[in-house]
């Protein structure tokens, strides 16, 4: 069946560190979005990427779409404190079930 | 953010209580849906609506009865809960039930049970 694994679980930076969470499937995925969930809050859509090899860019976020449409990333460059929260994915496999990854929660120092 | 309103927002319930948690859209969406949270866990899909129908229940125990009167409303009504149901409750909705549908959530439903 479908798995999915999102890495890390936890990161604690440095504010002004890098950050990268990692969302891994083990089918071929029609396409993936990126939700954040700020400590007591509720998800809100980042974004979603549709094609091999993807690249889209928020400002400091940079998300990509592996060529096998098999894996994402969620770069943060010279994170802020206003990006602690944790960062999930969310998988429409090629049958159009929807799953979550387990999410990546950041903290960031000052 | 106002598109999805859920209510109450805190609830705290014995075993053998019945209560009903509410979500309100008000995007003009056609899908809802019901998601728990618990502390350190991912996000589980408990029930799927689209235009009123159910068409997703991930083996969710009965104690759990989702109702959907129109596409604009939600209700998950409990009773006979476990303290292992204690988590938080979110409801979300979208256009359609697509794979490019991005979803939007409400604030959610802190549920204890004691």
């Amino acid at each position: 069946g479908q798995q999915v694994m999102q890495i890390p679980q936890y990161q604690h930076v440095q504010e002004g560190e890098d950050f990268t969470t990692y969302c891994n499937s083990s089918t071929t995925l029609s396409n993936i979005q990126w939700y954040k969930q700020r400590p007591g809050g509720h998800p809100v859509f980042l974004i979603q990427l549709v094609k091999s090899g993807e690249v889209k860019k928020q400002k400091r976020l940079t998300f990509q779409f592996g060529e096998a449409k098999k894996n994402s990333s969620l770069h943060i460059t010279a994170t802020q404190t206003t990006d602690v929260g944790t960062y999930f994915c969310l998988l429409y496999n090629q049958g159009g079930k929807l799953i979550f990854g387990q999410g990546t929660e950041l903290s960031v120092k000052p | 953010e106002t598109g999805v309103t859920q209510t109450p927002r805190h609830l705290v319930m014995g075993m053998t209580n019945k209560k009903s948690l509410k979500c309100e859209q008000h995007l003009g969406h056609n899908a809802m849906y019901w998601y728990k949270q618990s502390a350190k866990k991912p996000l589980e899909l408990m029930f799927v609506y689209s235009l009123e129908e159910r068409v997703e229940n991930n083996s969710v125990p009965s104690r759990f009865s989702p109702e959907c009167p129109n596409s604009s409303h939600l209700f998950l009504h409990l009773h006979t809960l476990q303290p292992e149901d204690s988590a938080l409750y979110l409801c979300a909705s979208s256009q359609g039930t697509g794979p490019l549908d991005e979803q939007y959530f409400g604030p959610g439903t802190r549920l204890t049970v004691t």
